[in-house]
């Protein structure tokens, strides 16, 4: 099976500027949540996406936000970027498999520069 | 929500020593415990996962444990190799609803000296 994939892989974009990200889940995976990650800040949690809806969401402000296709695929959207979004956007994709079991697969990320 | 804190945040060895890595978490109810393993430049790979129902799981020269008492897990290392090199992720899945997801520690950065 083809691993989780995101486009792009890098992106360089202004203050101000708005960015969307694409998400490719594993066949069959139902759900992709999102992450942020910054040195010395670890994942943080952006959004989780499950059957086109947004089930879970962290602490991030509006100018985050996130859709899910019928294809399971996901976007995320940063709108007036900021300096400080600078930072690797990884996705994960799930199968909601056994209770309580949630192994995430992650993608190779998307590495965002805001300048 | 969840919270889980992750120790150290460093950590040294010479190889062939082991190597262990703390975490806690705050949510009573969570119950599937996995740890990654992210290389310099490279996306976090799934290494081991526990469920609540388990008090340890082996695979080679890695391993875990989970207190649910405590509410702790630990990541076990034995026989490093420069290989193991990489920062290390524990995390926990909350309990249903708003919580169904996973939330990470802040990692831990193992450096494995030859």
């Amino acid at each position: 099976k083809a691993g989780v994939t995101q486009t792009p892989r890098y992106l360089i974009k202004t203050r101000g500027q708005q960015v969307t990200l694409s998400c490719s889940p594993i066949s069959g995976h139902r759900s992709v949540s999102w992450y942020q990650q910054t040195p010395g800040q670890g994942l943080q949690f952006l959004f989780e996406y499950f059957s086109e809806t947004q089930r879970n969401k962290g602490n991030f402000p509006g100018r985050f936000s996130g859709r899910q296709f019928s294809n399971s695929r996901s976007e995320m959207n940063v709108s007036t970027l900021e300096l400080g979004d600078s930072a690797l956007y990884l996705c994960a994709s799930s199968l909601e498999g056994l209770a309580g079991v949630k192994k995430q697969y992650f993608g190779p990320g998307t590495r965002l520069t805001v300048l | 929500g969840e919270n889980v804190e992750q120790h150290p945040s460093t950590l040294s060895v010479q190889e062939g020593d082991s190597a262990v890595i703390k975490c806690t978490y705050s949510d009573s109810a969570s119950n599937y415990f996995p740890w990654y393993k992210q290389e310099l430049g490279k996306r976090p790979q799934l290494i081991i996962d526990i469920r609540s129902n388990v008090g340890e799981k082996k695979d080679q020269r890695i391993a875990v444990t989970l207190n649910k008492t405590a509410k702790h897990f630990s990541l076990h290392i034995t026989e490093t190799q420069p290989e193991d090199s990489a920062v290390y992720f524990c995390a926990a899945k909350g309990s249903g609803g708003s919580n169904y997801k996973l939330t990470f520690g802040k990692g831990t950065l193992l450096t494995v000296n030859p």
